[in-house]
């Protein structure tokens, strides 16, 4: 029973344009998210994070935006770059019993084009 | 600061053989959580330890096991291993436990069991 959704598993998108990956979500105990990217060979890396309490949040080209009420968040890379080419993973976390642990979709593999 | 440093990068095993990974965190952060990533399952909450002391565990049989040692170094154990042990195991480390944090990543260890 998956928690965490990243239903496409990749994008391809063209240098300078939009690129939007999405998550899902199940359990309404979760009170922040955070994307993490990842490169071959190497651990995932902190992108950006969003509290349950806003629905946005911004950090140079990258924005995440959170729809509570359909269990869903997006994160938006404005303008995407060849360097962005990487896997990108859907973490969840709460306060509740699972406090600690990150659950983690299965990740969707961004391609960007020159 | 060093990041999170995991040794040994890379690991052959075979069937029935056991494994301990190291896993030494941020200086100054207390909790190490440890992760499976495979390409089926994506990042799967492995256990996390702070103070010492387990806090949380995923839902994996007890062949897999932890320490955390004083000096907040950690270690993971897996006994009679199988083939389907084959995977990236990832260590974070993290402030505190508990709340929402960001988890940095160490590089991984690439178990191969054969």
């Amino acid at each position: 029973d998956q928690q965490v959704k990243q239903n496409s598993p990749s994008l391809s998108v063209q240098e300078g344009r939009i690129s939007i990956l999405n998550c899902d979500y199940t359990n309404s105990m979760f009170d922040y998210f955070l994307w993490y990217k990842k490169y071959p060979a190497e651990g995932p890396t902190f992108l950006i994070s969003i509290s349950s309490i806003k629905d946005k949040n911004e950090d140079g080209r990258f924005t995440v935006f959170l729809n509570k009420s359909a269990k869903h968040l997006s994160l938006h890379i404005v303008p995407s770059q060849p360097g962005d080419s990487a896997v990108y993973f859907c973490a969840a976390g709460g306060y509740g019993g699972s406090q600690g642990n990150l659950i983690f979709g299965k990740g969707t593999k961004l391609s960007v084009k020159p | 600061k060093a990041g999170v440093t995991q040794t040994p990068r890379y690991l052959i095993k075979t069937r029935g053989q056991q494994v301990t990974l190291s896993c030494s965190p941020i200086s100054g952060h207390r909790s190490v959580s440890w992760y499976q990533q495979t390409p089926g399952q994506g990042l799967q909450f492995l256990f996390e330890y702070f103070s010492e002391t387990q806090r949380n565990k995923g839902n994996f049989p007890g062949r897999f096991s932890g320490r955390q040692f004083s000096n907040s170094r950690s270690e993971m154990n897996v006994s009679t291993l199988e083939l389907g042990d084959s995977a990236l195991y990832l260590c974070a480390s993290s402030l505190t436990a508990g709340g929402p944090h960001e988890q940095f990543f160490g590089p991984g260890t690439r178990l191969t069991v054969l």
